[in-house]
């Protein structure tokens, strides 16, 4: 069966923390996603990754930093956490132009 | 800059009946068009792709049609049943990339 993980369903942090959420994929996917999702927003892309140790800009990249050392992990890092990044957080994986799979999200709050 | 529209008002039917949902854009020509499904505290699951050159997608009881002239995708459920409850997105690759621009998505409540 398919598997997208991410590491925590909820997370609570307070403000100015650095926070490390990991997703791993099992599908021998080359490309990985983080999105943030908002109500009213829907899914918005932060940042993406085609291959291991490449990444790129999404739409939203301001707070966050990624890392792809290893092709079946892509970890989101928000350096120095903001109430504004309060939010659900989902990790996709795909290869080529075909759907994404999903993990079942974190929820994040910053306090 | 590139829209993609959903209805933000739910859509509430009685079981039994087809739902149909709609998925607008501008500015944008896609290579493909996909839906997707999401719960509440879930992430999306993947339910059809539809490509540029195809008008029409049918899987089960979904059915989605594809009109680059108009910029629209109709998104169908038919014989609805309250366990398709549930908030349907729609996405767009962006200038034929891995990328995917999402709607916001269009809630679904269907009545027992």
């Amino acid at each position: 069966d398919v598997k997208v993980t991410q590491s925590s369903r909820y997370l609570v942090k307070r403000t100015g923390e650095k926070v490390f959420l990991e997703c791993v994929q099992d599908m021998d996917h080359e490309n990985m996603f983080w999105y943030r999702q908002d109500p009213g927003l829907g899914l918005r892309l932060i940042y993406f990754s085609y291959d291991v140790k490449m990444k790129e800009k999404g739409d939203i990249p301001e707070g966050y930093s990624v890392s792809r050392e290893k092709k079946e992990r892509f970890s989101l890092i928000l350096e120095s956490a903001s109430t504004n990044q309060t939010s659900m957080y989902l990790c996709a994986g795909n290869s080529g132009y075909s759907e994404q799979f999903f993990g079942p999200g974190t929820r994040l709050t910053v306090l | 800059s590139q829209k993609i529209e959903q209805n933000s008002e739910a859509l509430n039917i009685q079981e039994g009946k087809t739902a149909t949902l709609t998925c607008n854009y501008t500015n944008y020509s896609p290579a493909y068009l996909q839906w997707y499904r999401q719960d509440p505290g879930r992430g999306p699951v993947f339910l059809l792709l539809i490509r540029e050159n195809e008008k029409e997608k049918r899987k089960e009881r979904l059915k989605v049609t594809f009109d680059t002239t108009l910029k629209q995708s109709l998104f169908h459920i038919t014989a609805s049943q309250p366990a398709d409850s549930a908030t349907y997105l729609c996405a767009l690759d962006e200038d034929s990339s891995y990328k995917l621009i999402f709607g916001s998505g269009t809630r679904l409540l269907v009545r027992p």
